[in-house]
């Protein structure tokens, strides 16, 4: 049963540049969570998704990032015109159940972006 | 505001001592209590999860404490080994998202 799956595993974009990350989630889940780790920075929670549908967008810069889950398919985080700070890690978790008093998340191995 | 913290930022022993490491969060809201563990460049291996319900959870040399009416949780690594250098996260779970602390990063001296 493979683990939750993230590709590119490294990205290098130019400034102004669209970055699409991917995120297949375990067989079997359906819920989807975005974190970002800046440089000597704790990871901080961006968005939740469940399939076709964007649960908790709390931790979203209100502009150039979206996240979508679709039917089919992994989900992906876009980020568009990125800029020098958008340089991250990005890390993808999913479980099976919806976040409950106890929501195990499995971790993918991130994407780690680079905005020259 | 920091709502998870971990003391040390960063600690060095000798090989074979043990070792504790520190986490506390503010949030009343935080129910259960998950450490994990980061390589340089890599992601995330969960170690102990540690429900709302329960002290303390137990796999190997790592024993996982947590006392929620203080607002804290322990890490202990017995016979530590050069292998067990690392960064080690503490998050706290509220509603749908985890909270993590920004780490203790681990040097095990051989």
């Amino acid at each position: 049963n493979a683990g939750v799956m993230q590709n590119p595993r490294h990205l290098v974009r130019r400034r102004g540049q669209e970055a699409r990350l991917r995120c297949s989630p375990m067989k079997g889940h359906s819920h989807v969570y975005w974190y970002r780790q800046l440089p000597e920075e704790g990871l901080k929670f961006m968005v939740y998704l469940q399939k076709e549908n964007i649960i908790d967008e709390s931790g979203m810069p209100k502009e150039r990032f979206s996240a979508e889950f679709p039917k089919e398919g992994p989900s992906i985080l876009r980020i568009q015109q990125v800029v020098r700070g958008d340089s991250a890690a990005y890390f993808c978790a999913s479980s099976p159940r919806p976040a409950t008093s106890y929501n195990e998340q499995f971790f993918g191995p991130g994407t780690r972006l680079t905005v020259l | 505001k920091q709502e998870v913290t971990q003391i040390p930022a960063a600690l060095s022993v000798p090989e074979g001592e043990n070792l504790v490491l520190n986490c506390s969060f503010t949030d009343s809201a935080i129910y259960n209590l998950q450490w994990f563990r980061q390589d340089p460049g890599k992601g995330l291996t969960s170690l102990l999860l540690i429900q709302s319900s329960q002290r303390e959870q137990t796999s190997g040399r790592l024993n996982a404490s947590l006392d929620k009416s203080s607002g804290r949780s322990t890490l202990y690594i017995a016979a530590s080994q050069p292998g067990d250098s690392a960064t080690y996260l503490c998050a706290g779970h509220r509603d749908d998202k985890i909270i993590f602390g920004k780490g203790t990063r681990l040097h095990i001296l051989p």
